[in-house]
C-alpha cells in the first residue's frame, strides 16, 4: 500500500517564477491538505481540497493556488515566487468521515529554494 | 496569539530519563489532538492521538486537560532513537483545520 507521494523532492527557482508541486494521497484517502514548513517552524496550513474543491484556506495570499483531480491527487501552484517562499512543502492525506477529518498522513515533502 | 504554543527546547536528557512536554492551545472549540514526531529533514509522522481520558502507548503517555487547554506528552525510559522534534497538533472540527505548534526538540544523550 503506497503512502503519500510528492514530486519533485527538491526544486530551485528564482524570484518571480512560478512553480507546481504534486501530491498523490494514500490509497483510500479523499482529502489533501497542503502545508508550508519554514526552517525551525511547525507546518503552516495553506489549504485543503476535498471533492475537487478548496474547502479550507489558511492565511496565504492568492499567489498560492491548488487543484484536486478526480483521482484525488493534488497540485499546489505558487506564482510570482518570493525569497520567503523557500520552505519544505508538505502534503497530507486523510479521509473525510462525515464532518470529521481522520488522521493525516504526510508525504516526504518538496524542498523549494527560491534564489 | 498563536493557535498552538510549545516550548521549543531543546530538552537535553540522558538515556533512561523521563521527559515531559506541554503544549497549550487557544481555541476552546478544538476537538482532536495529536502528537507528531519529526526527524531532521523528514516529514512529520503520527506518534499518537490524545484522548480526553488520556492514553498510553508503550513508553509514551499523552494527557489532555480541556479546562486549562493544554496537552502533554510523557516519555519514559528515553532512548537515543527518541531524539527528534515533537509537534503538538490541534484540530478545530468546525473547520477541519489542523494547527501545528512549532515543535519541541528532544536530544537524548548516551
Amino acid at each position: 500500500d503506497a503512502g503519500v507521494t510528492q514530486s519533485p523532492t527538491h526544486l530551485i527557482k528564482t524570484r518571480g517564477q512560478q512553480v507546481t508541486l504534486r501530491c498523490s494521497p494514500k490509497s483510500g484517502h479523499d482529502t489533501v491538505s497542503w502545508y508550508q514548513q519554514a526552517l525551525g517552524q511547525g507546518p503552516q496550513f495553506i489549504f485543503q481540497y476535498y471533492e475537487e474543491e478548496e474547502r479550507q484556506r489558511g492565511n496565504f495570499p492568492d499567489r498560492f493556488s491548488g487543484h484536486q483531480f478526480p483521482n484525488y491527487s493534488s497540485e499546489l501552484n505558487v506564482n510570482a515566487l518570493l525569497l520567503g517562499d523557500s520552505a519544505l512543502y508538505l502534503c497530507a492525506s486523510s479521509l473525510m468521515a462525515g464532518q470529521f477529518l481522520d488522521t493525516q498522513y504526510f508525504g516526504p515533502g518538496t524542498r523549494l529554494t527560491v534564489l | 496569539r498563536k493557535e498552538v504554543e510549545q516550548d521549543p527546547g531543546p530538552f537535553n536528557v540522558p538515556e533512561g530519563a523521563t521527559v515531559a512536554f506541554n503544549c497549550t492551545y487557544s481555541n476552546s472549540a478544538s476537538q482532536s489532538f495529536f502528537w507528531y514526531r519529526q526527524d531532521c529533514r523528514k516529514e512529520p509522522k503520527l506518534l499518537m492521538s490524545v484522548y480526553s481520558s488520556g492514553n498510553e502507548d508503550g513508553r509514551f503517555t499523552a494527557q489532555l486537560n480541556r479546562a486549562s487547554q493544554y496537552i502533554s506528552l510523557l516519555i519514559r525510559d528515553s532512548k537515543l532513537s527518541d531524539s527528534a522534534t515533537y509537534l503538538c497538533v490541534v484540530e478545530t472540527t468546525n473547520f477541519n483545520k489542523f494547527y501545528f505548534g512549532s515543535g519541541t526538540k528532544l536530544n537524548v544523550k548516551p
